[in-house]
């Protein structure tokens, strides 16, 4: 079995500030990882993926997460965030051979202008 | 494509009532997933179907809750009778067979049991 913690429930940055969203994971076998963003009143997104290879990936809005197997951690991190970022972040792992996703209890980011 | 269509968006229902929500997966995609999100408990994975057939409900909170899948575009949750605990937002979700796919959310059935 898989679970996740997301050691912030609720994180307040200030616009064009850098922020960094923690994920640790644990699991006995190899792991797929995800973050998914939820925007108010709307369903959850895939925002980006750990599936293999690179170790750094990022989403096409500036986001990015390590993937650290020796920290078992998939931190999230944007240089300089938007208020258009607000919203609530789910970390996610998905165990080798499982089709079921375990999710993060989230984090809220807020973005102060 | 429209993504993973419920309905209803809201449901206001008192005790006691049958509820029933209703989730259209992707086309083409193989596996479908119900979730339950509550302040307290996040994100919890009810049950999941592969091929229109349940594989995991350990995740169903008590028998007044069941769910089907008669065919590959058609799913539905069911909760009879409804209680106020059961108060949440029931997400369903799908994705196809490829290993290397995430999960297309649904915007949600927010339920309110008064």
């Amino acid at each position: 079995a898989q679970s996740v913690t997301q050691l912030d429930s609720q994180v307040p940055v200030f616009e064009e500030a850098p922020v960094e969203l923690r994920c640790n994971y644990s699991s006995s076998v190899s792991v797929y990882l995800f973050w998914y963003v939820q925007y108010p009143n709307q369903g959850l997104q895939l925002l980006l993926k750990y599936l293999s290879g690179s170790t750094l990936v990022e989403s096409i809005n500036g986001f990015e997460a390590e993937f650290n197997k020796s920290q078992t951690s998939f931190h999230l991190r944007k240089p300089s965030v938007h208020i258009s970022d607000t919203a609530e972040y789910f970390c996610a792992v998905r165990g080798a051979g499982s089709y079921q996703l375990t999710f993060g209890k989230g984090t809220k980011l807020s973005v102060i202008p | 494509d429209a993504g993973v269509i419920q309905s209803p968006r809201h449901e206001v229902t008192e005790m006691g009532q049958e509820v029933t929500l209703r989730c259209k997966p992707i086309s083409g995609h193989d596996y479908l997933f119900w979730y339950r999100q509550t302040m307290m408990r996040g994100l919890e994975l009810l049950i999941y179907f592969n091929n229109n057939v349940p594989i995991d409900d350990s995740g169903m909170p008590e028998d007044r809750f069941s769910a089907k899948m008669p065919n590959a575009s058609f799913s539905t949750l069911k909760i009879q009778p409804s209680e106020p605990r059961d108060s949440a937002v029931y997400f369903c979700a799908s994705r196809p067979g490829t290993a290397n796919y995430g999960y297309t959310f649904g915007s949600g059935t927010r339920l309110t049991v008064v």
